[in-house]
């Protein structure tokens, strides 16, 4: 049971490339969330999943597109990366509605726009 | 608006005592609260969760009590041991219906000390 992988672990891009993070779960989970994390803010949330076919904006969306045609792949997609896309990009999974149950994270993609 | 505020960025303490982490958030409607606990190069995992309508849950050497009149949680760790060594973080989901994202704190970094 691999749980929830993210590819690449590190990326290096330059300003305007675009590219995509991939995640995938192999958990039949229902959820799926993007976040970002930055020095001294925590994990902030980009996009997230409550199913196949249905996406919507976490708190910081603006650069970033999803879309969930299947249950177990969520991509993330850099449309013209900026240097302020630096960040550690994290995807997580959930199977259950239940708020108290907590989101399995994958182990992260490091992204560097220079 | 910083709705989950960490307002210590770090923690040292001995091996074998107590350490209390502090979350405080501003939005009464939150009707559950996690804790993550994070280590380097590595993916956020679950550690506890409570319930508004609790004022402590308790799994093993993890303890968490809500104060809702403070508006203030706090994660008690006893005792420490330097594996815990790690970035706590806290965080809540803005509703009970929209469980599809969590709100984070800052996060603060606990080091135990051998």
């Amino acid at each position: 049971n691999a749980g929830v992988t993210q590819t690449p672990k590190f990326q290096v891009l330059k300003t305007g490339q675009s590219m995509t993070l991939q995640c995938a779960q192999d958990m039949n989970h229902e959820y799926m969330s993007w976040y970002r994390q930055d020095p001294g803010m925590g994990l902030r949330l980009i996009h997230y999943s409550v199913g196949a076919g249905i996406t919507d904006q976490g708190e910081v969306p603006n650069g970033y597109n999803v879309s969930r045609s299947t249950t177990e792949d969520f991509p993330l997609r850099l449309l013209s990366a900026a240097p302020s896309q630096t960040s550690v990009y994290f995807c997580a999974s959930s199977y259950s509605r239940a708020p108290g149950y907590g989101y399995t994270f994958g182990s992260g993609t490091r992204l560097t726009v220079v | 608006d910083q709705q989950v505020k960490q307002n210590s960025p770090s923690l040292s303490v001995q091996e074998g005592r107590i350490s209390i982490l502090n979350c405080d958030y501003t939005n009464s409607m939150f009707d559950y609260f996690l804790w993550y606990k994070k280590y380097p190069a590595e993916g956020p995992t679950f550690l506890i969760s409570i319930s508004s309508i609790k004022d402590k849950n308790e799994d093993g050497r993890f303890t968490v009590f809500l104060n809702k009149s403070a508006k203030h949680l706090s994660l008690h760790i006893v005792p420490s041991q330097p594996g815990d060594s790690a970035v706590y973080f806290c965080a809540a989901p803005p509703s009970v219906s929209n469980t599809g994202k969590l709100i984070f704190g800052q996060g603060t970094t606990l080091q135990v000390k051998p």
